[in-house]
């Protein structure tokens, strides 16, 4: 079984913290993957990594970074928090053309 | 641009009753469908999935079809259960893309008891 974990299930942080959100998977998967989720608006990729230190923007980069410094985790990280990064962060790895979900990560920014 | 569009944003059917879910996509270039299902507060599940090769593919209750001419995929479910109730999301991806997948909106199933 793929299992993809995320460091919390919830969080609240306030504007203008840096935020630090983990993912951990344990199948030596090479393709890691970040997305948001919002009503209305589907899943978004915010940034992939195709293996260790590589990192690729998707759709919707904007005030956040990635870091992957071993290949079974994926970091996601908030520079300064803002409010309209309210949402929910799902985190993805793949294995053939399957990408399989952590049980993601509902953050609340005040 | 919205590559991948869900119309519908809920769907109420019967329990018992064949559940169907549309997807419609603009890029030709997508050669790989998925089907994901989720409940609040988890990840998305992975569901069923389809190649461009195919027209269809079954597993248990669920049955993907893909239409290339029209652009368009369902998923029908088929008998439905209350367990059923979920987002749906479909998803594609090109080859070349490295598997970037690209989702559609989503649509709220209901299944009623």
């Amino acid at each position: 079984d793929v299992k993809v974990t995320q460091s919390s299930r919830y969080l609240v942080k306030r504007t203008g913290e840096k935020v630090f959100l983990e993912c951990v998977q344990d199948m030596d998967h090479e393709n890691m993957f970040w997305y948001r989720q919002d009503p209305g608006l589907g899943l978004r990729l915010i940034y992939f990594s195709y293996d260790v230190k590589m990192k690729e923007k998707g759709d919707i980069p904007e005030g956040y970074s990635v870091s992957r410094e071993k290949k079974e985790r994926f970091s996601l990280i908030l520079e300064s928090a803002s409010t309209n990064q309210t949402s929910m962060y799902l985190c993805a790895s793949r294995i053939h053309e399957t990408q399989y979900f952590g049980p993601g990560t509902r953050l609340l920014v005040l | 641009d919205q590559q991948v569009k869900q119309n519908s944003p809920s769907l109420s059917v019967q329990e018992g009753r064949i559940s169907i879910l549309n997807c419609d996509y603009t890029n030709s270039m997508f050669d790989y469908f998925l089907w994901y299902k989720k409940y609040p507060a988890e990840g998305p599940t992975f569901l069923i999935s389809i190649s461009s090769i195919k027209d269809k593919n079954e597993d248990g209750r669920f049955t993907v079809f893909l239409n290339k001419s029209a652009k368009h995929l369902s998923l029908h479910i088929v008998p439905s259960q209350p367990g059923d109730s979920a987002v749906y999301f479909c998803a594609a991806s090109r080859e070349t893309s490295g598997s970037r997948l690209t989702f559609g909106e989503g649509t709220q199933l209901t299944v009623n008891p």
